[in-house]
């Protein structure tokens, strides 16, 4: 129901986009985030973007400034634009849905399949 | 912002045994609070929300419990299948920080 792409190999400083297309439901309608596991580690949240067209964003510290969330509704797309990239950046990145209950955030229910950004010159 | 612990951090069981992961806030989270687990290579998957709610689908030896900044996952009678990692989250303010993790290995 999310599938993923965009990984790929880039130098220290370069960009990318990463995708994440949705099926079987509206992105729109639910906020979306994106979750990265750096090789051997632990999960680590990235970015949320709360439903509707002028969703609040909300980004970890380690990635302000250089990554931004936004979706496509026409597309039913999330994405993750991210720039100036470290090496510490190297990871799968999960796009997750969040499901929600009495206005409540539960958790990501539904997760992408993962894509790999690796950082190296 | 808010910090999760878990402990164990790694724990060695036998199929049938029943094990506890804990998990803990540094400040009180009002049941905020995620189950996730992780197999290599695979995306994770949602156990339990709302701290004690089992996610549908999810076996019923699975539950959770806790309020306030400490929260549990018990597994009752552990399967072959259960042989995974497994994260907290917490959802009650941004960012929504996970846990470091539990490895549950036979």
């Amino acid at each position: 129901q999310l599938l993923q792409s965009g990984g790929r190999l880039v130098q220290p400083g370069g960009s990318l986009r990463l995708s994440c297309a949705a099926s079987g439901f509206t992105s729109s309608d639910y906020a979306m985030s994106w979750v990265r596991q750096a090789p051997g580690k632990g999960l680590a949240w990235v970015s949320s973007l709360l439903s509707g067209s002028g969703g609040d964003t909300y980004y970890a510290d380690s990635v302000k400034g250089r990554f931004t969330i936004s979706r496509d509704t026409s597309k039913n797309t999330l994405y993750l634009q991210v720039n100036s990239l470290r090496a510490e950046d190297t990871a799968v990145y999960y796009c997750a849905k969040s499901k929600y209950g009495s206005g409540m955030p539960y958790g990501l229910d539904v997760w992408g399949q993962g894509t790999t950004v690796t950082v190296s010159s | 912002d808010i910090q999760l612990t878990q402990f164990p951090s790694f724990l060695s069981a036998s199929v049938g045994d029943r094990v506890t992961i804990t998990c803990r806030a540094s400040q009180g989270i009002s049941s905020y609070l995620a189950w996730y687990q992780q197999k290599p290579g695979k995306a994770p998957e949602l156990l339990i929300y709302a701290a004690s709610t089992l996610q549908s689908g999810v076996p019923s030896r699975f539950s959770g419990s806790g309020s306030g900044a400490e929260y549990t996952l018990t597994i009752n009678s552990l399967q072959p299948e259960d042989f995974a990692t497994y994260y907290c989250q917490q959802l009650k303010i941004y960012p929504h920080v996970f846990g470091p993790g539990t490895r549950l290995e036979i």
